[in-house]
Protein backbone atom coordinates (compact mmCIF):
# COMPACT_ATOMS: atom_id res chain seq x y z
CA UNK A 1 0.00 0.00 0.00
CA UNK A 2 0.95 3.55 -0.21
CA UNK A 3 3.52 4.63 2.73
CA UNK A 4 5.04 7.63 3.62
CA UNK A 5 8.47 7.30 5.41
CA UNK A 6 9.43 10.22 7.75
CA UNK A 7 12.56 10.60 9.02
CA UNK A 8 14.39 11.84 11.51
CA UNK A 9 12.61 10.09 14.32
CA UNK A 10 14.03 12.39 16.69
CA UNK A 11 15.75 15.56 16.62
CA UNK A 12 17.99 17.36 19.13
CA UNK A 13 18.24 21.33 18.28
CA UNK A 14 20.28 23.97 19.90
CA UNK A 15 18.17 26.97 20.62
CA UNK A 16 19.04 29.06 17.19
CA UNK A 17 20.19 26.22 14.96
CA UNK A 18 18.58 24.14 12.09
CA UNK A 19 17.72 21.63 10.46
CA UNK A 20 15.53 19.45 8.32
CA UNK A 21 12.78 17.06 8.79
CA UNK A 22 12.64 14.90 5.35
CA UNK A 23 9.17 12.55 3.86
CA UNK A 24 9.53 9.96 0.98
CA UNK A 25 6.72 8.44 -0.39
CA UNK A 26 6.30 5.28 -2.31
CA UNK A 27 4.10 6.09 -4.80
CA UNK A 28 3.04 9.79 -6.65
CA UNK A 29 1.25 11.55 -3.92
CA UNK A 30 -1.41 14.93 -4.95
CA UNK A 31 -0.23 17.10 -2.59
CA UNK A 32 1.72 17.20 1.07
CA UNK A 33 0.59 18.67 4.57
CA UNK A 34 2.65 19.48 7.22
CA UNK A 35 0.98 19.46 11.01
CA UNK A 36 2.77 20.29 14.37
CA UNK A 37 1.10 18.28 17.46
CA UNK A 38 -0.10 20.61 20.06
CA UNK A 39 -0.23 20.89 23.83
CA UNK A 40 -3.68 19.31 23.25
CA UNK A 41 -2.73 16.65 20.87
CA UNK A 42 -4.41 18.62 18.14
CA UNK A 43 -2.90 18.39 14.43
CA UNK A 44 -2.84 22.16 13.88
CA UNK A 45 -2.09 22.67 9.69
CA UNK A 46 1.38 23.85 8.97
CA UNK A 47 1.66 24.04 5.01
CA UNK A 48 -0.15 22.34 2.11
CA UNK A 49 1.53 22.34 -0.79
CA UNK A 50 0.82 20.60 -4.04
CA UNK A 51 4.03 21.92 -5.57
CA UNK A 52 6.84 23.74 -5.07
CA UNK A 53 7.89 25.46 -1.98
CA UNK A 54 5.99 27.96 0.68
CA UNK A 55 7.90 29.46 3.86
CA UNK A 56 5.67 30.75 6.82
CA UNK A 57 8.49 32.39 9.28
CA UNK A 58 10.50 30.08 9.99
CA UNK A 59 9.69 27.38 8.56
CA UNK A 60 10.07 26.11 4.91
CA UNK A 61 8.62 23.32 3.28
CA UNK A 62 9.27 22.13 -0.40
CA UNK A 63 7.65 19.01 -2.29
CA UNK A 64 8.48 17.08 -5.70
CA UNK A 65 5.81 14.83 -6.59
CA UNK A 66 7.93 13.66 -9.41
CA UNK A 67 10.92 12.37 -7.07
CA UNK A 68 8.21 11.68 -4.62
CA UNK A 69 9.09 13.44 -1.28
CA UNK A 70 8.78 16.33 0.98
CA UNK A 71 11.07 18.77 3.53
CA UNK A 72 10.31 20.97 6.39
CA UNK A 73 12.86 22.99 7.24
CA UNK A 74 12.80 25.14 10.82
CA UNK A 75 15.88 27.78 11.19
CA UNK A 76 16.71 29.52 14.15
CA UNK A 77 14.55 26.96 16.13
CA UNK A 78 13.22 28.65 19.55
CA UNK A 79 12.41 26.50 22.64
CA UNK A 80 8.23 26.88 21.70
CA UNK A 81 9.15 24.93 18.59
CA UNK A 82 9.43 21.58 20.46
CA UNK A 83 6.74 19.45 19.59
CA UNK A 84 6.01 16.81 17.40
CA UNK A 85 5.56 16.85 13.67
CA UNK A 86 4.04 15.33 10.90
CA UNK A 87 4.00 14.98 6.91
CA UNK A 88 1.14 13.42 6.01
CA UNK A 89 0.48 13.22 2.05
CA UNK A 90 -2.35 13.09 -0.05
CA UNK A 91 -3.38 10.36 -2.24
CA UNK A 92 -4.62 9.90 -5.37
CA UNK A 93 -7.85 9.05 -3.41
CA UNK A 94 -7.83 11.77 -1.76
CA UNK A 95 -7.17 10.43 1.83
CA UNK A 96 -4.04 11.30 4.06
CA UNK A 97 -1.27 8.78 4.55
CA UNK A 98 1.12 9.82 7.58
CA UNK A 99 4.45 9.30 8.18
CA UNK A 100 5.85 7.75 11.72
CA UNK A 101 6.43 11.59 13.42
CA UNK A 102 9.38 13.82 14.00
CA UNK A 103 9.86 14.50 17.64
CA UNK A 104 11.61 17.43 17.86
CA UNK A 105 13.38 19.53 21.62
CA UNK A 106 15.05 22.40 21.19
CA UNK A 107 17.06 22.88 24.05
CA UNK A 108 18.67 26.26 25.50
CA UNK B 1 -8.67 29.59 14.12
CA UNK B 2 -11.81 26.95 13.27
CA UNK B 3 -12.28 24.04 15.45
CA UNK B 4 -13.02 20.35 15.38
CA UNK B 5 -14.33 19.82 18.51
CA UNK B 6 -14.66 15.59 19.62
CA UNK B 7 -16.62 14.35 22.49
CA UNK B 8 -16.21 12.39 24.42
CA UNK B 9 -12.16 12.97 25.13
CA UNK B 10 -12.05 9.89 26.53
CA UNK B 11 -14.09 6.37 26.59
CA UNK B 12 -13.54 3.10 28.06
CA UNK B 13 -16.20 0.82 27.48
CA UNK B 14 -16.84 -3.39 27.68
CA UNK B 15 -15.78 -5.20 24.72
CA UNK B 16 -19.30 -5.93 22.83
CA UNK B 17 -20.84 -3.32 23.66
CA UNK B 18 -21.57 -0.28 21.30
CA UNK B 19 -19.35 3.05 21.40
CA UNK B 20 -20.70 6.24 19.29
CA UNK B 21 -18.15 8.79 18.90
CA UNK B 22 -18.91 12.51 18.32
CA UNK B 23 -17.33 14.96 16.20
CA UNK B 24 -18.36 18.77 15.67
CA UNK B 25 -17.00 19.58 12.11
CA UNK B 26 -15.65 23.06 11.03
CA UNK B 27 -19.19 24.40 10.32
CA UNK B 28 -18.97 25.54 6.88
CA UNK B 29 -16.96 22.24 5.99
CA UNK B 30 -18.51 19.70 3.85
CA UNK B 31 -16.07 16.85 3.63
CA UNK B 32 -15.41 14.55 7.07
CA UNK B 33 -12.98 12.24 8.07
CA UNK B 34 -11.98 9.59 10.57
CA UNK B 35 -8.95 8.15 11.35
CA UNK B 36 -7.34 5.75 13.84
CA UNK B 37 -4.23 5.56 16.03
CA UNK B 38 -3.14 2.85 17.88
CA UNK B 39 -0.47 3.62 20.69
CA UNK B 40 2.58 3.91 19.08
CA UNK B 41 2.18 3.76 15.63
CA UNK B 42 0.81 5.88 12.16
CA UNK B 43 -2.59 7.71 12.08
CA UNK B 44 -4.10 5.51 9.68
CA UNK B 45 -7.19 6.63 7.61
CA UNK B 46 -10.48 4.99 7.84
CA UNK B 47 -13.46 6.84 6.37
CA UNK B 48 -14.61 9.98 4.70
CA UNK B 49 -17.58 11.30 3.90
CA UNK B 50 -19.91 13.87 1.74
CA UNK B 51 -23.30 14.68 1.33
CA UNK B 52 -24.50 11.83 2.85
CA UNK B 53 -22.35 9.14 1.97
CA UNK B 54 -19.27 7.28 2.51
CA UNK B 55 -16.80 8.18 -0.10
CA UNK B 56 -13.63 5.73 0.76
CA UNK B 57 -13.41 3.75 3.25
CA UNK B 58 -9.97 1.40 4.32
CA UNK B 59 -9.17 -2.13 5.75
CA UNK B 60 -9.48 -0.39 8.67
CA UNK B 61 -13.16 0.30 8.62
CA UNK B 62 -14.57 -3.00 9.96
CA UNK B 63 -18.20 -3.80 9.20
CA UNK B 64 -18.89 -3.08 12.83
CA UNK B 65 -18.31 0.50 11.85
CA UNK B 66 -20.38 2.92 10.16
CA UNK B 67 -20.28 6.60 10.41
CA UNK B 68 -23.77 9.13 9.43
CA UNK B 69 -23.73 12.91 10.03
CA UNK B 70 -27.91 13.01 10.74
CA UNK B 71 -29.57 16.52 9.80
CA UNK B 72 -26.19 18.45 9.85
CA UNK B 73 -25.47 17.46 13.47
CA UNK B 74 -22.54 15.59 14.65
CA UNK B 75 -20.68 13.74 12.44
CA UNK B 76 -20.24 10.21 14.36
CA UNK B 77 -18.73 7.14 13.84
CA UNK B 78 -20.38 4.18 15.34
CA UNK B 79 -18.85 0.75 16.51
CA UNK B 80 -21.28 -1.89 17.76
CA UNK B 81 -20.26 -4.43 18.78
CA UNK B 82 -16.46 -2.91 19.88
CA UNK B 83 -13.20 -5.35 20.27
CA UNK B 84 -10.09 -5.42 22.07
CA UNK B 85 -8.50 -4.38 18.69
CA UNK B 86 -10.66 -1.46 18.65
CA UNK B 87 -8.53 0.23 21.45
CA UNK B 88 -7.10 3.56 20.01
CA UNK B 89 -7.17 7.12 19.60
CA UNK B 90 -9.74 8.59 16.82
CA UNK B 91 -9.35 11.75 15.26
CA UNK B 92 -11.76 13.21 13.13
CA UNK B 93 -11.10 15.57 10.51
CA UNK B 94 -13.02 17.96 8.09
CA UNK B 95 -12.12 20.36 5.53
CA UNK B 96 -14.70 22.47 3.13
CA UNK B 97 -13.22 20.39 -0.37
CA UNK B 98 -12.30 17.16 -1.72
CA UNK B 99 -8.53 19.20 -1.64
CA UNK B 100 -7.29 19.32 1.84
CA UNK B 101 -5.90 22.76 1.76
CA UNK B 102 -8.18 23.61 5.09
CA UNK B 103 -8.25 20.22 6.48
CA UNK B 104 -8.65 20.47 10.63
CA UNK B 105 -8.86 17.58 12.99
CA UNK B 106 -10.18 17.40 16.22
CA UNK B 107 -7.84 16.32 19.03
CA UNK B 108 -9.15 12.70 19.33
CA UNK B 109 -11.35 10.11 21.35
CA UNK B 110 -8.76 8.15 23.61
CA UNK B 111 -11.06 4.86 23.03
CA UNK B 112 -10.25 1.94 25.52
CA UNK B 113 -12.08 -1.00 24.98
CA UNK B 114 -11.58 -3.74 27.85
Amino acid sequence: GDQVEQSPSALSLHEGTGSALRCNFTTTMRAVQWFRKNSRGSLINLFYLASGTKENGRLKSAFDSKERYSTLHIRDAQLEDSGTYFCAAETLGYKLTFGTGTSLLVDP
Amino acid sequence: GPKVLQIPSHQIIDMGQMVTLNCDPVSNHLYFYWYKQILGQQMEFLVNFYNGKVMEKSKLFKDQFSVERPDGSYFTLKIQPTALEDSAVYFCASSSDRVASDYTFGSGTRLLVI
